[in-house]
């Protein structure tokens, strides 16, 4: 199974400020033949079930506000906040559905500083 | 609006049986692969078994491999999850999930349910 670990478990930023969360696959989902990295973020707000926020690594889902981008290739992956709102705190978590099973990250927890 | 809305759920004594189902609406549910995903109180998410847009694929996670049973019934747009054989280690929001694509693989998860909670436990 792929391992996937995001850093930091936990992190608070102050609100317009920018928010970092690093994920890291054990192998890489860069399928080569189409160049698409298998890897998607979810965002989980509290009592509320996840919702997709990135995909190929990149690519918003429809709806989502565009201070949220994804970045990275391979083994290596990035999401990004650009402007913390309060309705960003959440629990965010990377998968990757390169490989069966597709896994999750553990998650990171967003707070307000 | 897609809707995914589980039921099933329950206090269970380990060693028993449970099913899942699912109804789902606002899109045509014999176009995408389906999904069973779940999360331990107070803990991550696990996926726990899919299946393909005709049912032809399915896979497990090997914690639950050979006691849980996947399915779905398009002519009336419900997925469901027989749990045999429970743990404690079942224990556990239980989401029912829609992929993006047709199969159980290689796409993301675009809709979640609310999901129904399994509590195993003597």
């Amino acid at each position: 199974d792929i391992v996937m670990t995001q850093s930091p478990d936990s992190l608070a930023v102050s609100l317009g400020e920018r928010a970092t969360i690093n994920c890291k696959s054990s192998q890489s989902v860069l399928y080569i033949s189409n160049d698409e990295n298998y890897l998607a973020w979810y965002q989980q707000k509290p009592g509320q079930p996840p919702k997709l926020l990135i995909y190929w690594a990149s690519t918003r889902e429809s709806g989502v506000p565009d201070r949220f981008s994804g970045s990275g290739s391979a083994t290596d992956f990035t999401l990004t906040i650009s402007s913390l709102q309060a309705e960003d705190v959440a629990i965010y978590y990377c998968q990757q559905y390169y490989s069966t099973p597709p896994t999750f990250g553990q998650g990171t927890k967003v707070e307000i500083k | 609006e897609v809707q995914l809305v589980e039921s099933g759920g329950g206090l269970v004594q380990p060693g028993r049986s449970l099913r899942l189902s699912c109804a789902a609406s606002g899109f045509t549910f014999d176009y995408y692969g389906m999904h069973w995903v779940r999360q331990p109180p107070g803990k991550g998410l696990e996926w726990v078994a899919g299946l393909s847009y005709n049912s032809r694929t399915i896979g497990y996670a090997d914690s639950v491999k050979g006691r849980f049973t996947i399915s779905r019934d398009n002519a009336k747009n419900f997925l469901y999850l027989q749990m045999n054989s429970l743990r404690d280690e079942d224990t556990a929001l239980y989401y029912c999930v829609k992929d993006l694509g047709t199969y159980y693989n290689g796409n993301p998860f675009d809709y979640w349910g609310q999901g129904t909670l399994v509590a195993v436990s003597s």
